[in-house]
């Protein structure tokens, strides 16, 4: 079956330390998103790709870095320079950039 | 900038009641969203509704657009608990190319 997966689902960092969050999808979807959501929050853009070897920032992607070198999939680096990384983070994908996204099941990260 | 406003942010409910969220966006998009979230979980897609005057219904939960007023509705019938969990919707910018999200609003359905 199709579908988008994150890895792992929960992580823990500790002060000072870059973290790598995993999505991969074999939807042959061209793109890519990531999302923070902070509790009772809504969703906000860190960054999305739409293509292979391109990625764009979003509303919030100070600390945070991604890459895109190949379709199926879009890493997201939690830098030391994320101030307060602790969240609940998404990756979801679409067959064309805005539309019909497919959700994979979060990565809880915690600072300890 | 396309900005979707939900409201209410927080409703609480019995189980029987009817009630509506709202789903308000400020420039023209041709696609609206309702997704279904439970807590600490991923969202689920409920309704995607693609034209003026669309409405689609599964089970409880029926969605409409009117792209005049800008305006999407969830009306929720006769709720019961199952039907507990936050509701986001997303409104499709042509120009941008990508969805833009509400801040969700959060169900809970009494006894």
């Amino acid at each position: 079956d199709g579908g988008i997966t994150q890895s792992p689902k929960y992580l823990f960092r500790k002060e000072g330390q870059n973290v790598t969050l995993s999505c991969e999808q074999n939807l042959n979807h061209d793109a890519m998103y990531w999302y923070r959501q902070d509790p009772g929050q809504g969703l906000r853009l860190i960054y999305y790709s739409q293509i292979v070897n391109d990625f764009q920032k979003g509303d919030i992607a100070e600390g945070y870095s991604v890459s895109r070198e190949k379709k199926e999939s879009f890493p997201l680096t939690v830098t030391s320079a994320q101030k307060n990384p602790t969240a609940f983070y998404l990756c979801a994908s679409s067959i064309r950039t805005g539309l019909d996204y497919t959700f994979g099941s979060g990565t809880r990260l915690t600072v300890v | 900038e396309l900005k979707v406003e939900q409201n209410p942010l927080f409703l609480s409910m019995q189980e029987g009641k009817n009630y509506t969220i709202y789903c308000n966006y400020s420039t023209t998009s041709d696609r609206l969203y309702w997704y279904r979230q439970d807590p600490g979980k991923s969202l689920e897609s409920l309704f995607v509704l693609l034209s003026n005057g669309a409405v689609k219904q599964e089970g409880r939960l029926m969605a409409s657009l009117d792209t005049k007023a800008r305006l999407s509705t969830l009306h929720i019938t006769a709720a019961v608990h199952d039907l507990s969990a936050t509701y986001f919707c997303a409104a499709y910018n042509t120009n941008a190319g990508k969805s833009t999200f509400g801040d969700g609003t959060t169900l809970t359905v009494k006894p």
